[in-house]
């Protein structure tokens, strides 16, 4: 079956590591996404991109970081320099306007 | 600046009647509109979309109605049942994608909705 799968399902940081996030798609799309998800605050872009060795910046990309080398994976960096990085992150991909997004399960990132 | 604002955190419906969420938005470029379901701990699931040039889309019990006049969006659950308690975001992009890129989204924080006995 084709989805987008995000690993680890949980993970812990320890102040002042910089931890990553994976994120594998076997869909075919073109564009990826990363969101993050706080309690009341809904799901905030941080990274995009809609082609290989391509990315740009969303809303709150500051301590974070992303690299696209391969249509399937979009991987997500979260640095030592994001002040509150505990949270729910979510990665997306898009096949088309018509079709909305199709999310990963996400991972729930908590810092120790 | 939010631009997809839904204004309820919470909404209680009993079972068997009608639930209804709304989402107002304040950007006119945006035009295509998508409501998402989420349980905790997972990732959100597509539901319904319209596009702007259409008032009313249908999927079984979902119904998503569109009055850009006033900027507002809202899905209809008929009839409620128990596994429709979850968050519901309403979602909205720009043809080109602007900032967000093609196809790119902006959402709402959500309205979480609780389907009771």
């Amino acid at each position: 079956d084709g989805g987008i799968t995000q690993s680890p399902k949980y993970l812990f940081r320890k102040e002042g590591q910089n931890v990553t996030l994976s994120c594998e798609q076997n869909l075919n799309h073109d564009a990826m996404y990363w969101y993050r998800q706080d309690p009341g605050q809904g799901l905030r872009l941080i990274y995009y991109s809609q082609i290989v060795n391509d990315f740009q910046k969303g809303d709150i990309a500051e301590g974070y970081s992303v690299s696209r080398e391969k249509k399937e994976s979009f991987p997500l960096t979260v640095t030592s320099a994001q002040k509150n990085p505990t949270a729910f992150y979510l990665c997306a991909s898009i096949q088309g306007r018509g079709y909305g997004y199709t999310f990963g399960s996400g991972t729930r990132l908590t810092v120790v | 600046d939010q631009q997809v604002k839904q204004n309820s955190p919470s909404l209680s419906v009993q079972e068997g009647r009608i639930s209804i969420l709304n989402c107002d938005y304040t950007n006119s470029m945006f035009d295509y509109f998508l409501w998402y379901k989420k349980y905790p701990a997972e990732g959100p699931t597509f539901l319904i979309s319209i596009s702007s040039i259409k008032d009313k889309n249908e999927d079984g019990r979902f119904t998503v109605f569109l009055n850009k006049s006033a900027k507002h969006l809202s899905l209809h659950i008929v009839p409620s049942q128990p596994g429709d308690s979850a968050v519901y975001f309403c979602a909205a992009s720009v043809h080109g994608g602007g900032k967000r890129g093609a196809d790119g989204l902006t959402f709402g924080k959500g309205t979480h909705l609780i389907i009771q006995p």
